[in-house]
């Protein structure tokens, strides 16, 4: 089946810096990609629609300068939070749609400190 | 709008005893329906789904889901629940009016215990 490896698995990083999360579709072309965000307890919310070769589509109330998304090429889909601050901590998850359906990376747990 | 709801926070069940989670959904026309299982700090593992077809869909680990238009449920069942069933399950349905993004329940966390 397919599969999406998600890096960094975990992260802790100060406030103000930046950090770079990557989605790579491994045995499947992603033309989309789908990027969630997971508070504690709570359900997934779709952030952002990832295109390859164009830009991202976001979700109102989220800030596309903030959170920004690149689909470069066909298995590689990345979100960097710039300027993180400790609310931007949580669960980042993408997730890859293929002739499989969907399917999901492994997660990011991001904390901001 | 288009929404999913889990009415249930948590389901506490026997190790044994069959289990229900449930699932009621809101789409404009057919509506694409999937289970997801997640343990902590890990990504969604896909249980189930249901595009067309017959009512009862069989899914990963002896989950099952029946599919019922007039009431726009979807819940899922398991005849016999095991203790590392003990997760957050969430409910979805593809969202038809956009690029196919997933819309996901709040999550219901299943509790099996010995």
């Amino acid at each position: 089946g397919a599969v999406v490896s998600q890096h960094p698995s975990w992260v802790i990083c100060k406030s103000g810096t930046s950090v770079k999360i990557e989605c790579r579709s491994l045995d499947f072309q992603a033309t989309t990609m789908f990027w969630y965000r997971q508070f504690p307890k709570q359900s997934l919310m779709l952030m952002a629609t990832s295109n390859e070769g164009s830009k991202a589509t976001y979700e109102q109330g989220v800030e596309k300068d903030k959170f920004l998304i690149n689909h470069a090429s066909l298995t590689l889909s990345t979100l960097t939070v710039t300027s993180a601050h400790p609310e931007d901590s949580s669960f980042y998850i993408c997730t890859g749609v293929s002739n499989y359906g969907y399917t999901f990376g492994s997660g990011t747990r991001l904390t901001v400190v | 709008a288009q929404s999913v709801a889990q009415p249930e926070d948590q389901v506490n069940v026997a190790e044994g005893n069959p289990l229900t989670v449930k699932c009621t959904y809101s789409v404009s026309g057919n509506p694409y329906l999937f289970w997801y299982v997640q343990y902590p700090n890990r990504g969604l593992q896909f249980l189930l789904k249901y595009i067309t077809g017959d009512n009862l869909v069989k899914g990963s680990y002896g989950f099952e889901a029946e599919f019922n238009k007039s009431q726009t449920s979807f819940h899922l069942k398991k005849p016999s629940a095991l203790v590392s069933d003990s997760a957050l399950y969430f409910c979805a349905v593809r969202d038809m009016r956009s690029q196919g993004n997933l819309i996901f329940g709040k999550g219901t966390k299943l509790s099996v215990k010995p």
